[in-house]
Order: structure tokens, then C-alpha cells, then sequence
């Protein structure tokens, strides 16, 4: 089964400044999606970004991009220029490519933005 | 923009209570799903919907959990006897395809006194 590991419970930016969570995540499976949503305090899981195994070439909305090392099974995601309305908690994820359209997520990184 | 929709958007009942949760897809899409988040803790997956029948379900989607489409826009999850370790936030998400990423409705905020 796949697992995937957020190491950081916690993590803390100063506005302006860059912030990069971390993602590892387990499979025996050479293709596959992962995911970082965002969910603020209202509790809505609002999809951030999405990576796609097969594609060697980071992801990158706007703010946002990936660092996606398919060997090392990590995924981790960079903001930039972190504004106050970033902080939220922040969940990995993983979906088969095969096996399933379940989406398995980590436990999670809270992120605090400091004005 | 489409969004899924979820009502209500918070249900307090007792204890062996029956409680529905529903949700509205986004009208186009084919797949559906029920997840749930214990406060604190991470999003587990319930149970995927396809063609009107599940097409995968996890261990804590057990008998006491059911879930339908009774027409074209509804998907509803049903416990039937709420124990306390139920109380969570549960999502419902759509999408068009089986490999898109979902897209999740609002949640229902579930308390079981």
C-alpha cells in the first residue's frame, strides 16, 4: 500500500520570504499523481498543484512550484514570496495511476505566516 | 466556476442516530467520493462511486456506511447507527475522470454526542 510522510508538523515563514514543505511518499508503482491541496481554517481542501510522474519537468502555478525527485520519492513544494493568506495546513498526496482513483494523503504541514 | 456543494454544513445528533450527508457533484463529472477528517488529524478515504455502483471502498467504509445516487445530481453518504468516533469533517469530491485530481466540496461537519 502506498503511504506518503509529511516529516514537518510545522513549519514558519516571514512574509516575502520563501518556504519549502516537505513530501515522501512510498509506491512500488513507476507512474502516478501527486498533489499538494491547501486548507485554510474554513476547512475547504483547495487543490494547490499537481504533478505527474511520468513528466520529468516541475510543476509551477504562479507562487507555487514542486520539487519532484522520482527516485528519491520526494515531492516537496516551494512558495514564494509567502503572503499572509498561504498560512493554512498543507497536505500531501499521493493517486495511483493504476490501481484505484483514491487519493491518499499524508498527515500534513500547518504553515504560519509572519507578518 | 462548478463547485461541489455539501449540506449541511453542520449536523449534531445522538448517539445510534441515522444521519445522511449530502452532496451536489459537479454536474459533468462520473466519479465521486466520500472522505473523512478526524479533527487533527490526516484525510482518509471512504469510499469511490462510479457508474452507480462503489468502485472502491476503504476498511473504515464498513456496513454501517452506505452511499447512493438517487438521482442525477445527489451522492449521499448514510451511517446508520453514529458512534461517537464518527464525529468528523466529511468530504465529498467529484471529478470527470478517474485520474483527475478532485475537486472537494465544502465538508460537513459531523458531531456525535
Amino acid at each position: 500500500a502506498q503511504t506518503v510522510t509529511q516529516s514537518q508538523p510545522e513549519m514558519s515563514v516571514q512574509e516575502a520570504e520563501t518556504v519549502t514543505l516537505s513530501c515522501t511518499y512510498d509506491t512500488s508503482e513507476s507512474d502516478y499523481y501527486l498533489f499538494w491541496y491547501k486548507q485554510p481554517p474554513s476547512r475547504q481542501m483547495i487543490l494547490v498543484i499537481r504533478q505527474e510522474a511520468y513528466k520529468q519537468q516541475n510543476a509551477t502555478e504562479n507562487r507555487f512550484s514542486v520539487n519532484f525527485q522520482k527516485a528519491a520519492k520526494s515531492f516537496s513544494l516551494k512558495i514564494s514570496d509567502s503572503q499572509l493568506g498561504d498560512a493554512a495546513m498543507y497536505f500531501c498526496a499521493y493517486r495511483s495511476h493504476e490501481y484505484g482513483n483514491k487519493l491518499v494523503f499524508g498527515a500534513g504541514t500547518i504553515l504560519r505566516v509572519k507578518s | 466556476e462548478p463547485e461541489v456543494t455539501q449540506t449541511p454544513s453542520h449536523q449534531v445528533t445522538q448517539m445510534g442516530q441515522e444521519v445522511i450527508l449530502r452532496c451536489v457533484p459537479i454536474s459533468n463529472h462520473l466519479y465521486f467520493y466520500w472522505y473523512r477528517q478526524i479533527l487533527g488529524q490526516k484525510v482518509e478515504f471512504l469510499v469511490s462511486f462510479y457508474n452507480n455502483e462503489i468502485s472502491e471502498k476503504s476498511e473504515i467504509f464498513d456496513d454501517q456506511f452506505s452511499v447512493e445516487r438517487p438521482d442525477g445530481s445527489n451522492f449521499t453518504l448514510k451511517i446508520r447507527s453514529t458512534k461517537l468516533e464518527d464525529s468528523a469533517m466529511y468530504f465529498c469530491a467529484s471529478s470527470p475522470q478517474g485520474r483527475a485530481s478532485g475537486y472537494f466540496g465544502p465538508g460537513t461537519r459531523l458531531t456525535v454526542l
